[in-house]
């Protein structure tokens, strides 16, 4: 079946270090990809996403590059502030506006 | 930007009773909308889709005489939980679904349900 597995937390930085959360997934077909971030208190938003294999969805200075030869969609961010602490879910749709499914999240919280 | 509500956020109820839960979306149309429920360090596990003027859709292992899912409208769709058990007690989570932006889904901010 399909499936998300991201990496446990907590992720511990100190501000301005360089993050990355690894996310790999299993899926038949084609699906999309999706960062979610959820700060405290708040619902999910989204962060980024992407379509189609190769593709690299951005925002906010994260990353993430859509990598079918390894079914992985990790995110990146070159330089991450206190602001960025929050957890992060990688999730996937087998097709568009379909439910999503999700992993476990991974809780990033940063220092400054 | 597209905004979903949850009401309660938080609720405290017997074992035995029956809790609703409400999901609006604010400033747009939503023909469908998601039942999501997310336990402790887990990840968030669909319940049911809920589409406006018909009925949910359940998940595999999903009981739908306890979980009772209303969408009457295309702002507001409901969970009920009936006979509540401490088993039930989670955070339960919404999204939305523009009806005329079909791959964006817009999450609510949840509701935390403790079955004593």
């Amino acid at each position: 079946g399909n499936s998300v597995t991201q990496m446990e937390g907590p992720v511990t930085l100190s501000e301005e270090a360089f993050l990355t959360i690894n996310c790999t997934y299993t899926a038949t077909g084609y699906p999309s990809l999706f960062w979610y971030v959820q700060y405290p208190g708040e619902g999910l938003q989204l962060l980024l996403k992407a379509t189609k294999a190769d593709d690299k969805g951005s925002n906010k200075g994260f990353e993430a590059t859509y990598r079918k030869e390894t079914t992985s969609f990790h995110l990146e961010k070159g330089s991450v502030q206190v602001s960025d602490s929050a957890v992060y879910f990688c999730a996937l749709s087998r097709q568009a506006g379909t439910a999503l499914i999700f992993g476990k999240g991974t809780t990033l919280s940063v220092s400054s | 930007g597209a905004v979903v509500s949850q009401h309660p956020s938080r609720v405290i109820c017997k074992s035995g009773t029956s809790v609703k839960i409400e999901c609006r979306s604010l400033d747009f149309q939503a023909t469908t909308m998601f039942w999501y429920r997310q336990f402790p360090k887990q990840s968030l596990m669909l319940m049911a889709t809920s589409n406006e003027g018909s009925k949910a859709t359940y998940e595999q292992g999903v009981e739908k005489d306890k979980f009772l899912i209303n969408h009457a409208s295309l702002t507001l769709s409901t969970l009920t939980v009936t006979s509540a058990h401490p088993e039930d007690s989670s955070f339960y989570i919404c999204s939305a679904r523009e009806s005329d932006r079909v791959s964006e889904q817009y999450f609510g901010p949840g509701t935390r349900l403790t079955v004593t």
